[in-house]
């Protein structure tokens, strides 16, 4: 497919168990975001990945909250002992991230993620 | 801080009805100022990128502008199938590759 991927579309999960979350870039995108759509509220980043560069971890909202990126491609956002709180719309975007002023990111579909 | 505020929240036009959405910003050193368009259950469709104040955008129905302080969205002669959610977000020197994004315009368009 020619844009972004994410899986599962939905995920209901128990308070205190954990999840992971699956994201594909578009191809060739060496740049790797994560963003959290809560209601009513903005997008807010999570975590940023360029190439094999250290990633940004500095919106990730606590410890139970990690990322990967594997082979500079597919990224795997993890929550530990989900909390209620943390039911939102995980979105994951892509961009060329190539070095001139406003790269633009493709967003995929998100992961709707409820916590009962 | 960067900051992005867009209104109004919610807005309901006739179909034909012009009008625009408004993003105010404050950001150190703007790189860019992004819209998206956000449908129900699904992730935000790219629009428009501005760089500099002055700059003008137009696709179909939509055309974006920019100044030093807001973005404006303007929808000529609106139809039902423009119905979303319309967000602005802004990228700046400070942080980078971050996107700030404000909180979005509810657009519904009746027939």
């Amino acid at each position: 497919g020619a844009g972004v991927s994410q899986s599962p579309s939905n995920k209901v999960t128990e308070k205190g168990k954990d999840v992971e979350l699956r994201c594909d870039p578009i191809s060739g995108h060496t740049a790797l975001y994560w963003y959290r759509q809560s209601l009513g509220q903005g997008l807010e980043f999570l975590i940023y990945f360029q190439g094999n560069s250290a990633p940004d971890k500095s919106g990730l909202p606590s410890d139970r909250f990690s990322a990967e990126r594997t082979g500079g491609s597919v990224s795997t956002l993890t929550i530990q002992r989900t909390q209620q709180e943390d039911s939102a719309v995980y979105l994951c975007a892509s961009s060329l991230a190539w070095r001139g002023p406003g790269e633009t990111q493709y967003f995929g579909p998100g992961t709707r993620l409820l916590v009962l | 801080e960067d900051q992005v505020t867009q209104s109004p929240e919610a807005l309901r036009l006739q179909e034909g009805e012009s009008s625009s959405l408004n993003c105010s910003y404050t950001v150190s050193g703007l790189r860019g100022l992004f819209w998206y368009r956000q449908d129900p259950g699904k992730g935000p469709e790219f629009l428009f990128t501005l760089y500099s104040a002055g700059e003008e955008k137009e696709k179909e129905r939509l055309k974006a502008t920019l100044t030093k302080k807001e973005s404006f969205l303007h929808i000529t002669a609106p139809k039902p199938e423009d119905s979303a959610t319309y967000l602005c977000a802004v990228q700046g020197a400070s942080g980078t590759y971050k996107y700030i994004f404000g909180t979005g315009t509810r657009l519904k368009v009746l027939a």
